[in-house]
């Protein structure tokens, strides 16, 4: 069954580093995705991503944050400068094939990037 | 108000129960309405899309008020493999494909 990938599974950093979360999204999708969950919060939507731009981004999306998808398979989450406040688990998700551009509402998650940032 | 809220849980009931979980969303606006799992430190996955005239898929029933602004989800002879976190959640009225609403989810334990 064809998944979203993603990489690290968990990564600790200093605050003020730069992070990559790095996604393999299903090959045939079209849609990107990328939510964070702070531990005992809810899912939180960040921004979505669709034909090599951003479609959306919410409020939490700032200038520290920034998405790439720099060949035909990766999906990137950057973070410039990590803060304490920055500690989640970041999801990726897509959806949408080719011949499916309806919103079913179902997203194919990832495993999720734990982010820890001391 | 919160834009989609649930009950927290824990709910602990014994294998073969009937449970309901409630959830209510403040924006009249959403269209689409799911119910997503979610298992301990995993992804969400969904479960069940959530129609008008109510739906049902196995064990798992969906019912969906728009006029109370409501959204049910019942399950019938719960399993342990039922135990997880169940998450009520709406698209984002104006919002971009794939601009989910997630509540924090209601957490079921389902025992022996």
């Amino acid at each position: 069954e064809p998944e979203v990938t993603q990489t690290p599974s968990h990564q600790v950093t200093q605050m003020g580093q730069e992070v990559i979360l790095r996604c393999v999204p299903i090959s045939n999708h079209l849609y990107f995705y990328w939510y964070r969950q702070i531990l005992g919060q809810k899912v939180e939507f960040l921004v979505s991503f669709y034909n090599n731009e951003i479609s959306e981004k919410s409020e939490i999306f700032d200038d520290q944050f920034s998405v790439e998808r720099p060949d035909g398979s990766n999906f990137t989450l950057k973070i410039r400068s990590t803060k304490l406040e920055d500690s989640a688990m970041y999801f990726c998700a897509s959806t949408g094939g080719l011949l499916v551009v309806t919103n079913t509402g179902e997203l194919f998650f990832g495993e999720g990037s734990r982010l820890t940032v001391l | 108000r919160k834009e989609v809220e649930q009950d927290p849980g824990p709910f602990n009931v014994p294998e073969g129960a009937t449970v309901a979980f409630n959830c209510t969303y403040s924006n009249s606006a959403s269209q689409s309405f799911f119910w997503y799992r979610q298992d301990c430190r995993k992804e969400p996955k969904l479960l069940m899309s959530v129609y008008s005239s109510g739906n049902e898929d196995g064990r798992f029933t969906a019912q969906l008020n728009r006029a109370s602004q409501y959204i049910s989800l019942l399950i019938r002879d719960s399993k342990l493999s039922d135990s997880a976190t169940y998450l009520c959640v709406v698209n984002k009225p104006g919002g971009s494909q794939g601009n989910l609403i997630f509540g924090k989810g209601t957490k079921l334990s389902v025992k022996p």
